[in-house]
């Protein structure tokens, strides 16, 4: 049973233009929330997070949504760059159990094309 | 940021050998590591989470004679496949955490182990 769902496994789009990647989640004892890039043959490294106490949290060119009552989050990337191809995972945790171990998603390949 | 190491990258054995995967955390310690595993196109899979100076905790479905863990010092923690067979073969990745914050666990480059 997948807690954390990624169900885009690709995604293509021009350089410049916004790259939008989605996750879903259904365990409401999820309270934390993360993105990770992974390129070929390297460990997944953090991008941004997001607690469950906000909508919407920014840095630079990458915007996170969370929508709590649809347990959606958003991962936006504007404008996409050629080196942000990369597979993408989703992550949440649960704070209230003490444990910082994460439940990934399966990941979507991003590829931004010149 | 953090640089957490893994060895070997890759690794073939033969069905009913061990195999030993190493994480150690280059720049920091880490009271906490984490063992995943990926198969393909699918999500990392948490294993156990190891704890240095005490057993591990592993996840519903691990087996903990099958996937030994240890965390003998704050910079290395081992995973163990004993009695490896061909359903093994896998992708393992450790993460080691620095600080209390989830986006502090920094994870290492991964291990491919193929079962014959």
């Amino acid at each position: 049973d997948q807690q954390v769902k990624q169900n885009s496994p690709s995604l293509s789009v021009q350089e410049g233009r916004i790259s939008i990647l989605n996750c879903d989640y259904t365990n409401s004892m999820f309270d934390y929330f993360l993105w990770y890039k992974k390129y070929p043959a390297e460990g997944p490294t953090f991008l941004i997070s997001i607690s469950s106490i906000k909508d919407k949290n920014e840095d630079g060119r990458f915007t996170v949504f969370l929508n709590k009552s649809a347990k959606h989050l958003s991962l936006h990337i504007v404008p996409s760059q050629p080196g942000d191809s990369a597979v993408y995972f989703c992550a949440a945790s649960a704070s209230d159990t003490g444990r910082r171990a994460l439940t990934f998603g399966s990941g979507t390949r991003l590829q931004v094309q010149p | 940021g953090a640089v957490v190491s893994q060895h070997p990258s890759r690794v073939i054995c033969k069905s009913g050998t061990s195999v030993k995967i190493e994480c150690r955390s280059l720049d920091f310690q880490a009271t906490t590591m984490f063992w995943y595993r990926q198969f393909p196109k699918q999500s990392l899979m948490l294993m156990a989470t190891s704890n240095e100076g005490s057993k591990a905790t592993y996840e519903q479905g691990v087996e903990k004679d099958k996937f030994l863990i240890n965390h003998a010092s704050l910079t290395l923690s081992t995973l163990t496949v004993t009695s490896a067979h061909p359903e093994d073969s896998s992708f393992y990745i450790c993460s080691a955490q620095r600080g209390g914050r989830a986006e502090t666990q920094y994870f290492g480059p991964g291990t491919r182990l193929l079962v014959l």
